[in-house]
């Protein structure tokens, strides 16, 4: 069973189409983040969320986290083909020492001209 | 370093053999974390260090596995007797203390093929 639930697991549209990508547990996070990993990288941290009902730009992409600190989004506006990557949610436990990050199973994003 | 380093990227190894993978991660960065990740998945944990102890090893798969951190910088994941089922990329992350909040960088990760 996995503790992050991630969907969809695979997403292919065309340039300009806005997505979003969810990410779902039973659980609560003291924080979640977001990770984009192109093929034979490590994950590229792309933004951390702590508070209940926080939401984070970054250019195009908007996260955000639940009220309850169980479930996180990540929205793309206009995606462009430099977007395509896999895209992976991960958070840490609360009441978890150290620091462990569970990671969802990913999204395989490919953003077609 | 400027960032995690592994090596090597890549090692095939025949079912059976000993190998040792190597993480060197960032300067200063007291946490070191060992993950695994199979083909179009996220990573799955394996083992936490903050310094030389490893804090946390419940992710270890079975006693085939081991890692060290003798002198609180560079890592070493052995696995032992190599079985197909172990092939994985297996990834390296640094933070500064092992909070979310200070950040973890990882490496690019070893992709290790037992034939």
């Amino acid at each position: 069973t996995q503790l992050l639930e991630q969907s969809p697991q695979f997403l292919s549209i065309q340039e300009g189409e806005n997505l979003t990508v969810y990410c779902n547990s039973s659980s609560v996070f003291s924080s979640l983040q977001w990770y984009r990993q192109e093929p034979g990288e490590g994950p590229v941290l792309l933004v951390t969320v702590v508070t209940g009902g926080e939401v984070k730009k970054l250019k195009r992409l908007t996260f955000q986290f639940g009220d309850a600190r169980k479930d996180s989004s990540l929205h793309i506006t206009a995606a462009q083909p430099g977007d395509t990557g896999l895209y992976l949610c991960a958070g840490v436990l609360l009441y978890n020492q150290g620091g462990k990050l569970i990671f969802g199973q990913g999204t395989e994003l490919s953003v077609k001209p | 370093g400027a960032g995690v380093s592994q090596t090597p990227s890549n090692k095939v190894t025949e079912k059976g053999k000993y190998v040792e993978l190597r993480c060197d991660p960032i300067s200063g960065h007291t946490a070191l974390y060992w993950y695994r990740q199979s083909l179009g998945q996220g990573p799955e944990f394996l083992i936490y260090f903050q310094g030389t102890g490893a804090a946390d090893d419940s992710g270890l798969p079975n006693d085939r596995f081991f890692a060290v951190r003798p002198e609180g910088s560079v890592s070493t994941l052995k696995i032992q007797r190599t079985e197909r089922g172990d092939s994985a990329v297996y990834l390296c992350a640094s933070s500064r203390n092992g909070q979310s909040l200070s950040g973890y960088t990882f490496g690019s990760g070893t992709r290790l093929t037992v034939v």
